[in-house]
């Protein structure tokens, strides 16, 4: 069974830096892309970036473009997202989602919720 | 950058009804576009892909259709889980973007 788990919950101050996790299981990792969504309180689905663990060739929406990094370590078949400095609008639920063979989002994670505040 | 506008931003109807949500592209994205359900605390799921093909268990009630700049997702006949928001979105290749429209919510009426 396919499956995308990822890191807890966040709470963060401004400024500080964060790196959040999701494994994968069930299907070879380093075979499919994975791509990470940004949903903000209340509003809709932003794609960040996307990663090919096979090769960490990755690619960034130009709107998180240097805002964000999105690595992965295929050893333990876990890909991340970290900020070095976070602000207070990064505050959203962040999902990690397997691009299947179709080019499709087919297997997401359960999604990380960070909030950031003073 | 390729814009996808949905519309209507939110549809009222009630069980049993016909739903029509339509996606439409700032330019051709030929066949290559999937729509999304997402419930209140859930991550998305994916219902149609290649804009009408259905995934891996999917009820036939789900229906997708159209190309080029133009499509549709249709849902026959309403049933009370079906109350959500949808989402359409494409991945082209070159440069890589994918990106989402902003979604239409269904609401029951």
């Amino acid at each position: 069974e396919v499956q995308l788990v990822q890191s807890g919950a966040e709470v963060k101050k401004p400024g500080e830096s964060l790196k959040i996790s999701c494994k994968g299981s069930g299907y070879s990792f380093t075979s499919y892309w994975i791509g990470w969504v940004r949903q903000m309180p209340g509003k809709g689905l932003e794609w960040m970036g996307i990663i090919y663990p096979g090769d960490s060739d990755t690619r960034y929406s130009p709107s998180f473009q240097g805002q964000v990094t999105i690595s992965a370590d295929k050893s333990i078949s876990t890909a991340y997202l970290q900020w070095s400095s976070l602000k207070a609008s990064d505050t959203a639920m962040y999902y990690c989602a397997r691009e299947g063979t179709d080019r499709y989002f087919d297997y997401w994670g359960q999604g990380t919720l960070v909030t950031v505040s003073s | 950058e390729i814009v996808l506008t949905q519309s209507p931003a939110t549809l009222s109807l009630s069980p049993g009804e016909r739903a029509t949500l339509s996606c439409r592209a700032s330019q051709s994205v030929s066949s290559y576009l999937a729509w999304y359900q997402q419930k209140p605390g859930q991550a998305p799921r994916l219902l149609i892909y290649d804009a009408s093909n259905r995934a891996t268990g999917i009820p036939a009630r789900f229906s997708g259709s159209g190309s080029g700049t133009d499509f549709t997702l249709t849902i026959s006949s309403l049933e009370p889980e079906d109350f959500a928001v949808y989402y359409c979105q494409q991945r082209s290749n070159w440069p890589l973007s994918i990106t989402f429209g902003q979604g239409t919510r269904l609401e029951i009426k």
